[in-house]
């Protein structure tokens, strides 16, 4: 299947810092891209979705001038957890497709752990 | 809105038995319905996929079963092994004829007992 790389796997920052996510696909053009969250013993929640070259589409409840979603090109979207807070700690997936295709395909996954 | 319920939470089954993990959904414009493991620490991977015009579809030790009518669906793993040991979500999407997003069970904490 289709390679989807995620970076970084791990990061702690400090409260009040920002941390920027990335989500390249390897051997596909991903027109579209799903940020998900997803915390300890549950289930992956949606946070939003992103064309390229079109601004994201965010789930309600999701703060969009927190979580800053970039989707420039059709191998690179990146999230940007801005004035990170304990509580926005939490493990981030990313997930990448192309027009016509159904199947999604999921990138690593991100601990961020916010101090 | 849970629009995929999923079931149970957790299962235990020993080494060489029968897994099953049941949805249901409420969406009838969902045609397109994964299965995704997810093993800690890690992003989910797609298991086996089905399509509501079959009612089955089978990949090796893996079986998914499909009632429309009854908007329901399952998993079933055939002589589980320790490896299978993982999370389990089903999904549900209406993303067969366009890019649509992915709407999770709450997922079933596999274990297989050797």
């Amino acid at each position: 299947g289709a390679v989807v790389s995620q970076h970084p796997s791990w990061v702690i920052c400090k409260s009040g810092t920002s941390v920027k996510i990335e989500c390249r696909s390897l051997d596909f053009q991903a027109t579209t891209m799903f940020w998900y969250r997803q915390f300890p013993k549950q289930s992956l929640m949606l946070m939003a979705t992103s064309n390229e070259g079109s601004k994201a589409t965010y789930e309600q409840g999701v703060e969009k001038d927190k979580f800053l979603i970039n989707h420039a090109s059709l191998t690179l979207s990146t999230l940007t957890v801005t004035s990170a807070h304990p509580e926005d700690s939490s493990f981030y997936i990313c997930s990448g497709l192309w027009t016509g295709n159904t199947e999604a395909f999921f990138g690593q996954g991100t601990r961020l752990t916010v101090v | 809105q849970q629009q995929v319920k999923q079931s149970p939470q957790s299962l235990i089954v020993q080494k060489g038995g029968i897994s099953i993990i049941n949805c249901a959904y409420e969406n009838t414009a969902f045609d397109y319905f994964p299965w995704y493991q997810q093993f800690p620490g890690k992003g989910p991977a797609l298991l086996i996929a089905i399509r509501p015009d079959v009612s089955e579809k089978k990949e090796g030790r893996f079986t998914i079963s499909f009632n429309k009518s009854a908007k329901q669906f399952s998993l079933h793993i055939m002589d589980s092994q320790p490896g299978d040991s993982a999370t389990y979500f089903c999904a549900a999407s209406s993303g067969y004829s366009s890019a649509s997003k992915i709407i999770f069970g709450s997922g079933t904490r596999l274990s297989i007992r050797p």
